[in-house]
């Protein structure tokens, strides 16, 4: 299995730019999650979604975040526009059945 | 609210065991999970205790519960330097069963 896939690894913006992050699940899995990292704050979930559907998104911090997940293998996370704060290390994972959840590799974003 | 909290930082020599600790504040998490992030890879499952468990032993790691005190504790036995790396505690979420809360991480550090 080729475990989650994200796209691209590295991004750098200029800020008011729109940002968008890919993510592909592990094949089969039903629950799909997005997180930021920063130094600051941690790990903080933004979004997650069952079955293409969005269960909670409460931890997207304004309305310049979007997610979408079109279908089963794939799902977006957009910022627009992108501001220097956003600047962080944003991670998809999956699982299945909402039970282990497995990460991908993060798309480290820099807008400057 | 739900938090999850971990000392910062541990040095340890090469050979010798490691223990990381953690505690959580919700007694009701059914899962405890630990995963490793090597710097700049992504999140890696390393193993999981199920609530009404005491102990679990995997090779080298043993994890410890004490439901009690929420106090969970991962031994590496036979420290070596490829085990340097972030190590973050997380526990589910009652109130989102498939929701995660994440502590800030531990940084293992192994000398010769």
């Amino acid at each position: 299995d080729a475990g989650v896939i994200q796209s691209p690894r590295h991004e750098v913006t200029e800020m008011g730019q729109e940002v968008t992050l890919r993510c592909k699940p592990i094949s089969g899995h039903d629950y799909l999650f997005w997180y930021r990292q920063t130094m600051m704050r941690g790990l903080e979930l933004l979004i997650y979604f069952n079955n293409n559907v969005p269960i909670d998104d409460s931890g997207m911090p304004e309305d310049r975040f979007s997610a979408k997940m079109p279908n089963a293998s794939f799902s977006t996370l957009k910022i627009q526009p992108s501001e220097p704060r956003d600047s962080a290390v944003y991670f998809c994972a999956s699982s299945f059945g909402g039970d282990t959840q497995y990460f991908g590799p993060g798309t480290r974003l820099l807008v400057l | 609210g739900e938090d999850v909290e971990q000392s910062l930082f541990l040095s340890v020599r090469e050979g010798d065991s490691s223990v990381i600790n953690c505690t959580y504040t919700d007694s009701s998490s059914t899962y405890l999970y630990w995963y490793k992030q090597e710097p700049g890879a992504g999140l890696q499952l390393l193993t999981y205790i199920f609530s009404n468990m005491d102990m679990k032993q995997d090779q080298r790691l043993t994890v410890l519960l004490n439901k009690k005190d929420k106090h969970l504790s991962l031994r590496i036995a036979d420290t070596q330097t490829g085990d340097s790396a972030i190590y973050f505690c997380a526990e589910t979420f009652s109130g989102g069963y498939n929701k995660l809360i994440f502590g800030a991480g531990t940084r293992l550090a192994v000398h010769p």
